[in-house]
């Protein structure tokens, strides 16, 4: 079945340090991709998405890049803030018609240090 | 305007007991969605309403799992004869149509004793 498949955590960095999350998917048809953010005490905040392969999400500084060839969908940002501390979530989108149920990552924990 | 609220926003009860989850969506969305997130996992999918569509009910994970909706509003999620198991933050959201950005609430902490 559909998958996906993220970099464990926690991740720990210093301000304005360079940052990478890992996001690998499996799906039989052509999902779209989901990044997610819960920030402390707060829900779940779409952050970004990619619709079709190519395709670049961004948002806050941070991007992704719907990668068919390596099935992948990892974010970036060039220069982290204290603010960015929060959980980051992946998921994807099966194309299977009109139902959008969302297929997640384990969530991957960011800490800032200023 | 008002986002998804979910209600009580902590559940603590004992082995054995019924349960009662809700969920207010943002209004005019007509998709809602339950998902289970236990600690240290991603989140599960359990059930989806759309419009006056019958409900995918494929990620209950057993028949101990109900959920309702009323038109395009209010929708409780029921848990009967709940297990340790079942303890986990169960988070709701909505979007406008099937192919929407989802939109979650707080979510509700339920602890099982």
């Amino acid at each position: 079945g559909d998958s996906v498949t993220q970099m464990e955590g926690p991740v720990t960095l210093s301000e304005e340090a360079f940052l990478t999350i890992n996001c690998t998917y499996t799906a039989t048809g052509y999902p779209s991709l989901f990044w997610y953010v819960q920030y402390p005490g707060e829900g779940l905040q779409l952050l970004l998405k990619a619709t079709k392969a190519d395709d670049k999400g961004s948002n806050k500084g941070f991007e992704a890049t719907y990668r068919k060839e390596t099935t992948s969908f990892h974010l970036e940002k060039g220069s982290v803030q204290v603010s960015d501390s929060a959980v980051y979530f992946c998921a994807l989108s099966p194309n299977a018609g009109n139902n959008r149920k969302l297929i997640w990552g384990l969530g991957t924990s960011l800490a800032v240090n200023p | 305007g008002a986002g998804v609220s979910q209600s009580p926003s902590n559940k603590v009860t004992e082995k054995g007991k019924d349960v009662e989850l809700r969920c207010d969506p943002i209004s005019g969305h007509t998709a809602l969605y339950w998902y289970r997130q236990r600690l240290g996992q991603g989140l599960e999918f359990l059930i989806y309403f759309q419009g006056n569509s019958a409900p995918d009910k494929s990620g209950l994970p057993s028949d101990r799992f109900s959920a309702e909706r009323t038109g395009e509003s209010v929708s409780t999620l029921t848990i009967q004869r709940t297990q340790q198991e079942d303890s986990a933050v169960y988070l709701c959201a909505s979007s406008l149509g099937g192919s929407g950005e989802q939109f979650f609430g707080p979510g509700t902490r339920l602890t099982v004793l």
